[in-house]
Order: C-alpha cells, then structure tokens, then sequence
C-alpha cells in the first residue's frame, strides 16, 4: 500500500514554455502533499506543502508565480513551471503524508526529470 | 528548529563488511527520525523509522537504527554490506512545528560497495 506516482518520468522543453508534473496517491487519500526540487548529488529540497482545497505554502525563496501547485483532489497534487529557463532543469520528486497514524511518515513518488533547453 | 546533519558525503566498504551511516539530530521536541535510501534516479524508500517506542529499530533489507537521545543520534547500520546496497541514503527528522509535519533531510551520504 501507499504507492505514490508521478508523471510524466522525464520531460524535455523548450525554454519560455509551462511544464505540469502530476502527483498521484494510488491507493489512499492524502490530504498532504510535498513538492521537492533535488540537484545532481544534492539532498532534497522542500519547495512547498500542498493541501488539498486549499492554496499550497511555499518555503521561503521559492517563487510562488513561477512553480504552482494546485491540489485538487484528495488524490492528485500537480506542479506547474511556468516559463521554463535552464536554471529550472532539475529531478523534481512529489510526497504524500499517510493519514494520522503514522508518525508523518511521507511516501515519495519517482521523481520526474526536467530538462529546459 | 529541528535539523539533521550527516557526518560524511561519501562511505565506503567491502561486500560483507559492517555498514555504518552517522545521523546526528537536533530538535525542540522529541522527535521521529527516518531514514530514507534512494537509487539513482529514482524516489526515495522508507528503511527504517522511530517514533518514540523502542529504541533499536529495525527496517527493511537487514538495516538496524538506533536512538540515542544522550548523544542526538539514529545512526544507521547494517551487519554485512551486498553490492546493492550502494546507494544515497537521507537522514531526516519530522519537523512538527507549523502544523505541516514537515520532514527536514540531511545532505546524505552515498555508500558504495567493492567486490
């Protein structure tokens, strides 16, 4: 249980246009999401908390304009970099929190691998 | 606030030797630590976690924590090492301040295993 997906895996594009990455809780309902950026041999870095209904909060230094996040549903999270630049390439990985319970422990997606060219 | 510090980037052993991963703590309240492996390119999987109940943690694959609240550490280990144990392995603490549960990750320590 508590499979968390993410897609697409890998994304190619073109600098000035919008990337969407999905976060998906396959099998149970996660009221809490996480978004976080990691770089090349680098640890995880949380960009936002994404609650669902209800608007994301973002860490201090990530722009809320540029990387939105939009939690529609108690199963689905998605991340949206809006006017894509090179310096945005990174492994972007999603995280969903179980239900109370289990001492906040988060699930992690795959990663989605984002290449701006 | 709560953080996490790894004592060294990179660990390396021989197939069969004792694996030992340093986490180093430091929180406001007690706390739940995690230990999380990542292969590359790929997510991150649960090891092992402590959540104010025993001590000696036990996890997947062979792996062992124990919480030392005297000295702020979960340090990881691991009896004798298999060559897919190489990978990036994150220490990280809940932080249960905000309301959020946030989970605050140390740099990591790659570990790599020789024949």
């Amino acid at each position: 249980g508590a499979v968390v997906s993410q897609h697409p895996s890998w994304v190619i594009c073109k600098s000035g246009t919008s990337v969407k990455i999905e976060c998906r809780s396959l099998d149970f309902q996660a009221t809490t999401m996480f978004w976080y950026r990691q770089f090349p041999k680098q640890s995880l870095m949380l960009m936002a908390t994404s609650n669902e209904g209800s608007k994301a909060t973002y860490e201090q230094g990530v722009e809320k304009d540029k990387f939105l996040i939009n939690h529609a549903s108690l199963t689905l999270s998605t991340l949206t970099v809006t006017s894509a630049h090179p310096e945005d390439s990174s492994f972007y990985i999603c995280s969903a929190r179980v239900p109370p319970g289990r001492a906040d422990e988060q699930f992690f997606g795959p990663g989605t691998r984002l290449t701006v060219l | 606030a709560q953080s996490v510090t790894q004592l060294g980037s990179h660990v390396s052993v021989s197939e069969g030797a004792l694996v030992l991963l340093r986490c180093n703590y430091s929180s406001s309240v007690p706390p739940y630590l995690f230990w999380y492996v990542q292969y590359p390119n790929q997510g991150l999987q649960l090891l092992l976690k402590y959540t104010s109940a025993a001590t000696l943690v036990k996890g997947i694959n062979g792996f062992e924590a124990e919480f030392k609240k005297s000295e702020t550490s979960f340090h990881l280990t691991k009896p004798s090492a298999h060559m897919s144990d190489a990978a990036e392995y994150f220490c990280a603490v809940s932080d249960r301040t905000g309301g959020y549960n946030k989970l605050i990750f140390g740099a990591g320590t790659r570990l790599a295993v020789h024949p």
